[in-house]
């Protein structure tokens, strides 16, 4: 049964620092591995998706990575934002509809 | 809009007392699920299902029940709720395929005495 840990729990950051947050998985027979973010109240909002035969994916501040042989993934926050403070968790698609999820990152970013 | 909605977004009720939560989306998606977050064990998919008809188990389906009649929707029944299904819950959907991304509701937050 795949198993997803996201480390650390928490992260505080002064506003403009780069920063990365790890994810690692126990099985790498996987589809996509994908990067949300979830603010207080809302859904998760999708970031990046990394197909299983990619490595890595950009958008505007975020980059992903993704590792299969050595079962994990980085995200990549650039120049952070307050705006950016919010739990970001990633989640291992497999067989069928099946989605697990780690436990995520809950990120402060102070002004 | 595209959206994922789901109803009601709280609700308190009482043990044994049936409850449905509505899920719709308005974006064609073949692929739909509902999860459950709670406090320390994060989200855990309850069932998910790949097009009308055809429904399937998550990893804790038990207490659950789902339908999906027609592709936009997919209620999540409770015929008998216990205060262990106090948790969030979330619909989601994607397009068919294998790297498609999930579009995720605002939440359904269900307490039950």
């Amino acid at each position: 049964k795949q198993e997803v840990t996201q480390i650390p729990a928490a992260l505080s950051v002064p506003e403009g620092e780069n920063l990365v947050l790890n994810c690692s998985f126990t099985d790498s027979a996987i589809y996509n591995l994908q990067w949300f973010r979830q603010d207080p109240g809302k859904g998760l909002t999708s970031l990046l998706l990394i197909q299983s035969s990619q490595r890595e994916q950009t958008s505007g501040r975020l980059n992903a990575s993704l590792d299969k042989s050595s079962g994990r993934s980085t995200l990549y926050i650039a120049a952070s934002q307050p705006g950016d403070s919010a739990t970001y968790l990633c989640a291992l698609q497999g067989a069928g509809n099946m989605l697990t999820f780690g436990g995520g990152t809950r990120l402060m970013v102070k002004p | 809009e595209a959206q994922v909605t789901q109803n009601p977004r709280y609700l308190i009720t009482v043990t044994g007392k049936k409850l449905t939560v509505t899920c719709s989306q308005n974006m064609n998606h073949e692929y739909m699920s509902w999860y459950r977050q709670d406090p320390g064990l994060g989200l855990r998919q309850i069932y998910y299902s790949m097009n009308v008809e055809v429904t399937d188990k998550g990893d804790v389906p038990e207490g659950y029940k789902v339908s999906r009649k027609e592709k936009r929707n997919f209620p999540l029944i409770l015929e008998s709720p216990s205060p262990n299904q106090t948790s969030l819950y979330f619909c989601a959907s994607r397009l068919g395929g294998a790297h498609q991304p999930q579009h995720f509701g605002d939440g359904t937050r269900l307490s039950i005495l």
